[in-house]
């Protein structure tokens, strides 16, 4: 069973508006969550992460809010340009008591391909 | 820095046949992972170490070895490559184990399993 779920597999948004990106969970042991940025035939690069004690982490041009009690969070990005084109990962952590207390590893959700018009 | 480095880019092998992936960071990092993506899939986490000479297994293990001898190297082995372990494979590392590190991922090597 998906623990964390990205339903919306393509969004497509004009440049200068705002990019809405929706990422559910069901592990209530999550205790990170990251957002990832991929572009084809590269490795995922880190954008944004926040943890479950916040409910909003701001970084430039894109924030990242968390609702915990709906198990969902979502990246927004302000204002979008044709760079952000890529697909999105949302990826959560949860401390494990195989390795010490430290993350053993992160679950990804399927991906939002984002496209910006121009 | 290099940062993270993979090795091949892209490999064709045979049902049956053995081989290793190659992952290498300069970064002095204690974590270091593999993940594979499938389409349309997200990235699964095959095998990770929280440092030299400790290894553990993730989500799809199977079919699968690794070792950490160094902090730099964490290299995969597929014992006998099956058409299912057609993929992309990551190799990522981050400074420690914290949930919600930042983890760095290599360009990736794509595989196909004939």
């Amino acid at each position: 069973d998906q623990q964390v779920k990205q339903n919306s597999p393509s969004l497509s948004v004009q440049e200068g508006r705002i990019s809405i990106l929706n990422c559910d969970y069901t592990n209530s042991m999550f205790d990170y969550f990251l957002w990832y940025k991929k572009y084809p035939a590269e490795g995922p690069t880190f954008l944004i992460s926040i943890s479950s004690i916040k409910d909003k982490n701001e970084d430039g041009r894109f924030t990242v809010f968390l609702n915990k009690s709906a198990k969902h969070l979502s990246l927004h990005i302000v204002p979008s340009q044709p760079g952000d084109s890529a697909v999105y990962f949302c990826a959560a952590s949860a401390r494990s008591m195989y390795s010490g207390g430290g993350a053993d590893g992160l679950t990804f959700g399927k991906g939002t391909h984002l496209i910006i018009q121009p | 820095n290099a940062g993270v480095t993979q090795t091949p880019k892209f490999q064709v092998l045979k049902t049956g046949q053995s081989m290793t992936l190659q992952c290498a960071q300069d970064m002095n990092h204690e974590y270091m992972s593999w993940y594979r993506q499938d389409p349309g899939m997200g990235l699964r986490l095959i095998h990770y170490s929280v440092g030299a000479g400790i290894t553990d297994q993730g989500e799809v293990p199977n079919g699968y070895n690794v070792s950490r001898s160094t902090t730099e190297d964490f290299p995969l082995r597929l014992l006998s490559a099956a058409p299912s372990q057609t993929s992309v494979y990551f190799c990522a590392s981050s400074y420690s184990i914290s949930p919600g590190n930042e983890q760095f991922f290599g360009p990736g090597t794509r595989l196909t399993v004939l």
